[in-house]
């Protein structure tokens, strides 16, 4: 059984576009997160959710719009894409606590022509 | 605000080399501490994690030590084998408000290793 699945794992879209990659996690965890990883490999938070309440919006341009329907799924929309949105984003699940891990996705590779 | 510095990549070994990846912190109070590892083509996963100072996180033949004097978290490993080659992460968690916490990187350290 897969912990935390993302859907799709590859998509490649034209500027302007709107997609929506999916995550869930069967673990029970209550906290999840979506990160970006740039080509460099660098890492970093855009959303986090507790419990389908979002907790952590670091600044991200307003056309990301994170949704969670249920503690096990969160989604993430983007309007209008640009070409920098292209990354690999990830998502990852914890139970929280600053000593918990983060359980990662295998990622969705997005690429905008 | 928290951040994380690890030695810049790449790095490239030859099999039963000696690996150490330097890390360092800032950030307030103590925070816990993580390697997490990410193979080609996958996402990341934790290696070994220290939640207070002296502590030692040890996982696959890699050991890290949580050095709150030097703020410190480096990892080593004894005898690097071909399967070792990723890309290796430090970072540290924080409170962000409330009972959130969130996981602050480094900016990663490819290791390549050779037979």
């Amino acid at each position: 059984d897969t912990a935390v699945s993302q859907t799709p794992k590859y998509l490649v879209t034209q500027m302007g576009n709107d997609k929506s990659i999916k995550c869930e996690q069967n673990l029970g965890h209550d906290t999840m997160y979506w990160y970006k990883q740039d080509s460099k490999k660098f890492l970093k938070i855009m959303f986090s959710y507790n419990n389908k309440e979002l907790i952590i919006n670091e600044t991200v341009p307003n056309r990301f719009s994170p949704k969670s329907p249920d503690k096990a799924h969160l989604n993430l929309h983007i309007n209008s894409l640009e070409l920098g949105d292209s990354a690999v984003y990830f998502c990852a699940s914890s139970p929280g606590g600053s000593w918990s891990e983060q359980y990662f996705g295998p990622g969705t590779r997005l690429t905008v022509t | 605000g928290n951040s994380v510095t690890q030695m810049e990549g790449p790095v490239t070994l030859s099999e039963e080399a000696f690996l150490t990846i330097n890390c360092t912190y800032t950030a307030t109070g103590y925070p816990s501490l993580f390697w997490y590892v990410q193979y080609p083509g996958e996402g990341l996963q934790l290696l070994l994690k220290a939640t207070k100072a002296d502590d030692k996180g040890s996982n696959k033949g890699f050991e890290a030590t949580y050095r709150k004097e030097t703020t410190s978290f480096h990892l080593e490993k004894g005898s690097v084998q071909v399967s070792d080659s990723a890309v290796y992460f430090c970072a540290l968690s924080r409170n962000s408000g409330g009972s959130n916490y969130k996981l602050t990187f480094g900016k990663g350290t490819l290791l390549t290793v050779n037979p």
